[in-house]
């Protein structure tokens, strides 16, 4: 079976352009996980949803940030305007065991913003 | 407030030996669950093994265990007999509830380098 699937997986833009990041869970999986790594700040939980409904998106930076999961299949990052500290290793996650369960991680969304 | 500590910022071992990567936790929760997860090179992280805090039961899946100690709010892991491969960045984690909703925070990472 496939895995978590997330594209593109190197994305470079300019201050200020939108960029959205996209995702599509493993089959069966009623749990999504938006994550962030930097150096800085290591590896944060942005968001995440349950049957396609945002449980908790207190993780969520600013308002520069927006998910949504507009079916079981695929879900979205999106950022405008983007900002160069906004630079980061976007991972998606799903489950069927919720967050507190084993998480299957995708390979992951370079982004660098210049 | 949450917190876990992985003070071992990289390790770096020489194949075959045993090593133990550090992992303390703070909540003042009385139910939580205690992760670990592997990044390899490749990125993705990879789950190893999940805890709860009612079993301190030690854990070992071939070449890696795990020691659960609540008296010193620590979840330890080793590597015994370390090859090339698990050259990566170990991830330990703490889930409880908080505010209403499920919490997961991640340490820091401790990268171990496995040389020939």
């Amino acid at each position: 079976d496939a895995g978590v699937i997330q594209s593109p997986r190197h994305e470079v833009t300019e201050m200020g352009q939108e960029v959205t990041l996209r995702c599509k869970p493993i089959s069966g999986h009623d749990y999504l996980f938006w994550y962030r790594q930097t150096m800085m700040r290591g590896l944060e939980l942005l968001i995440y949803f349950n049957n396609n409904v945002p449980i908790d998106d207190s993780g969520m930076p600013e308002d520069r940030f927006s998910a949504k999961m507009p079916n079981a299949s695929f879900s979205t990052l999106k950022i405008q305007p983007s900002e160069p500290r906004d630079s980061a290793v976007y991972f998606c996650a799903s489950s069927f065991s919720g967050l507190l369960g084993e998480q299957y991680f995708g390979p992951g969304t370079r982004l660098t913003v210049t | 407030a949450q917190k876990v500590t992985q003070a071992q910022t990289e390790i770096s071992v020489v194949e075959k030996e045993d090593v133990t990567l550090d992992c303390v936790y703070e909540t003042r929760d009385t139910t939580y669950y205690l992760f670990w997860y592997k990044q390899p090179p490749s990125g993705e992280l990879v789950f190893l093994i999940r805890r709860n805090s009612f079993d301190e039961q030690n854990e070992i899946s071939g070449r890696y265990s795990w020691n659960f100690q609540k008296s010193t709010s620590s979840f330890n892991f080793t590597i015994t007999a370390s090859q090339v491969v698990d050259s990566a960045v170990y991830f330990c984690a703490l889930g409880g509830f908080s505010g209403g909703y499920n919490k997961l925070i991640f340490g820091a990472g401790t990268r171990l380098a496995v040389h020939p």
